[in-house]
């Protein structure tokens, strides 16, 4: 159960695009569309944000969209804003019925 | 609204026991799979355990397999993690969090720490 692969960190200005990244396996998320994305302020619990590769749950900002291919997710954030700055993890369903987790991107709103 | 209060948590020496429970309210508590997942100190998210709706399905992560297990009691709407034979790297925050269709936490309790130190 190896963890999937995120960037330590990334950074934007507001107003900018970013696309953070979430790297598996065949047997995780090129295998099933069951890939997530969690936002999470400190001290805070996570809060879903893309469920399903890209499906937005109801009350989340259409700023943030998902995307898959292959063995890699993406989470598009756009309009970056002072507020978006936070920890992102991606999780994924496995073949062994189990979910594995990304080890975290910090973003840093310059 | 929906809700998960998490309760339990402490601090328990290395091969101790803990039992950690999370109250469900606000939702059909039986209709739903449910997980735990923990956070280190300062860590990333770590999936622990899942469980189906009548309890018939569970899975564990390989860190907690054989120690920890996963129940619900639907007539009580909650939650339950035994954690035995507890170590050091086990202390972590402690979340439950609800399983929406595709799989995912889509609501999460405030979460509970427990310490394991001697």
């Amino acid at each position: 159960q190896s963890a999937l692969t995120q960037p330590a960190s990334v950074s934007g200005s507001p107003g900018q695009s970013i696309t953070l990244s979430c790297t598996g396996t065949t047997s995780d998320v090129g295998a099933y569309n069951h890939v997530s994305w969690y936002q999470q302020h400190p001290g805070k619990a996570p809060k879903l944000l893309i469920y399903g590769v890209n499906e937005r749950p109801s009350g989340v900002s259409n700023r943030f969209s998902g995307s898959k291919s292959g063995n890699t997710a993406s989470l598009t954030i756009s309009g970056l804003q002072a507020e978006d700055e936070a920890d992102y993890y991606c999780s994924s369903y496995t073949i062994s019925s189990t979910w594995v987790f990304g080890g975290g991107t910090k973003l840093t709103v310059l | 609204q929906v809700q998960l209060v998490e309760s339990g948590g402490g601090l328990v020496k290395p091969g101790g026991s803990l039992r950690l429970s999370c109250a469900a309210s606000g939702f059909s508590f039986s209709d739903f799979y449910m997980t735990w997942i923990r956070q280190a100190p300062g860590k990333g998210l770590e999936w622990v355990s899942y469980i189906s709706q009548t309890g018939s399905t569970m899975s564990y992560s390989d860190s907690v397999k054989g120690r920890f297990t996963i129940s619900r009691d639907n007539a009580k709407n909650s939650l339950y993690l035994q954690m035995n034979s507890l170590r050091a790297d086990d202390t972590a925050v402690y979340y439950c969090a609800r399983k929406n269709t595709w799989g995912s936490g889509d609501y999460w309790g405030q979460g509970t720490l427990a310490t394991v130190s001697s």
